[in-house]
């Protein structure tokens, strides 16, 4: 079976503080893509991340940081610092070799308090 | 660049009325999707087009459900009738061909949130 799990259903925090967003996925393919989304109140999911089962080097885009580990079938995302305008709910999603699939989670919501 | 355009952002219908979501994807974007997202629930996919076919529709329910691409690029979902249970966010998303420079990578617009009383 295929299938992504997103066990934080919400995360509360303050505003600069770090938080991590975790995701574990299950699929029998040796390659497969991971992805994260967010999506804001305005509804529209905006694409964050994209990365091959090949490459497990993290990476980091400014505030943000994914840790891809094979090895425990996990791609948590961490914002650093985070900010009021970060409260979103984030999807991470599997997408099988080859099938042009997207399989979401059921998202973290995160809401950043000032 | 623009990105999906959807429309209409809300609707709300009683039971058994029809309904039509628009979608517009991204330019030169030849792959369309339609999701449908449940409140607290992640998308699932309901449709695939590739250009004017829909290659991917076992997801649709197709007693009252349809969609059409007739020139490869707008699409159109329909529902007909509508049921209490379709009350969800119907999102459309588009991705562009690697050979054509695009990025392997689904687009998303913002969606169409449907009450049905």
């Amino acid at each position: 079976a295929q299938k992504v799990t997103q066990a934080q259903t919400e995360i509360s925090v303050v505003e600069k503080e770090d938080v991590t967003l975790d995701c574990v996925y299950e699929t029998r393919d040796t390659t497969y893509y991971l992805f994260w989304y967010k999506q804001p109140p305005s509804g529209e999911l905006v694409f964050l991340i994209r990365r091959n089962s090949f490459d497990e080097q993290n990476e980091i885009s400014g505030r943000y940081s994914w840790n891809f580990q094979k090895s425990t079938s996990s791609f948590n995302f961490t914002i650093t610092a985070s900010q009021v305008v970060d409260s979103a709910v984030y999807f991470c999603a599997l997408s099988p070799y080859n099938t042009d699939k997207l399989i979401f989670g059921t998202g973290t919501r995160l809401q950043v308090f000032p | 660049e623009a990105g999906v355009v959807q429309s209409p952002r809300y609707k709300i219908i009683e039971k058994k009325q029809p309904v039509a979501f628009w979608c517009n994807p991204i330019s030169g974007h030849n792959t369309l999707y339609w999701y449908r997202q449940n409140l607290g629930q992640g998308p699932e996919l309901l449709i695939r087009y590739e250009n004017e076919e829909a290659v991917d529709d076992s997801q649709l329910p197709k007693d009252r459900f349809s969609a059409e691409r007739l020139k490869g690029v707008d699409s159109t979902l329909k529902i007909q009738p509508a049921e209490l249970g379709d009350s969800a966010v119907y999102l459309c998303a588009s991705r562009g061909h690697p050979t054509r420079g695009f990025t392997d990578t689904q687009y998303f617009g913002p969606g169409t949130r449907l009450t049905v009383l």
